[in-house]
């Protein structure tokens, strides 16, 4: 079985950093992607993973440890608008096409 | 505009009335997915497809049936409804990736489903 684990909810200000944590077990992996969902919008791809690291796109980042099952998203200079949902996903290797996303994270931007 | 489109976005049935909720997107993707999106639960793979006429089973398949009979579209069929299926669902489609190469899923904006 796939499962995923991430905080439910996570609060910050306005121009802080905040980092959204995702440990994942499953039978094979391919990849850990990110996803941010607006109330009431889709999900809309942020980043991805194969690999140990860090990947840096603009104010968002986003580091996998595939030894510990573990990547995290991390968010910088926090914005009202990035008020939202965060979901990690797993691709499992045998299923390659198989996406099992986790229950994501609240994140509450306050003033 | 490259987008995934849904139709309709909201359905309000009755329980055993067949549906059938469409997705086509129009960027000539092999792959395609459905999900359902409920509370706490967060984001589940109903069926996916990787190209015409291939199809399988993702992580919440009972009650659901689909079909890919061109590239573009991917319409989720729900033969007879219960209201254990009243949820939103989105419709998702992405290039095959491979290796090490980034993967980016579109999805559409979402059909709310009621079932009574």
């Amino acid at each position: 079985g796939q499962s995923l684990e991430q905080p439910s909810e996570v609060t910050a200000v306005e121009g802080a950093i905040v980092q959204i944590n995702c440990t994942y077990q499953t039978s094979g992996f391919y990849g850990l992607s990110w996803y941010q969902q607006h109330d009431g919008g889709a999900p809309t791809f942020l980043s991805y993973n194969a690999l140990d690291g860090l990947e840096e796109t603009g104010r968002f980042s986003s580091f996998l440890s595939r030894s510990d099952s573990y990547g995290y998203l991390l968010l910088q200079e926090l914005q009202m608008k990035d008020s939202a949902s965060y979901f990690c996903a797993v691709r499992d290797q045998e299923g390659f096409q198989k996406l099992v996303f986790g229950t994501g994270t609240r994140l509450l931007v306050s003033p | 505009e490259a987008q995934v489109t849904q139709n309709p976005r909201y359905l309000i049935t009755v329980t055993g009335k067949k549906l059938t909720v469409t997705c086509s997107q129009n960027m000539n993707h092999e792959y395609m997915s459905w999900y359902r999106q409920d509370p706490g639960l967060g984001l589940r793979q109903i069926y996916y497809s990787m190209n015409v006429e291939v199809t399988d089973k993702g992580d919440v398949p009972e009650g659901y049936k689909v079909s890919r009979k061109e590239k573009r579209n991917f319409p989720l069929i729900l033969e007879s409804p219960s209201p254990n299926q009243t949820s939103l669902y989105f419709c998702a489609s992405s290039t095959l990736g491979g290796g090490a190469r980034e993967e980016t899923q579109y999805f559409g904006p979402g059909t709310r489903l009621l079932v009574l």
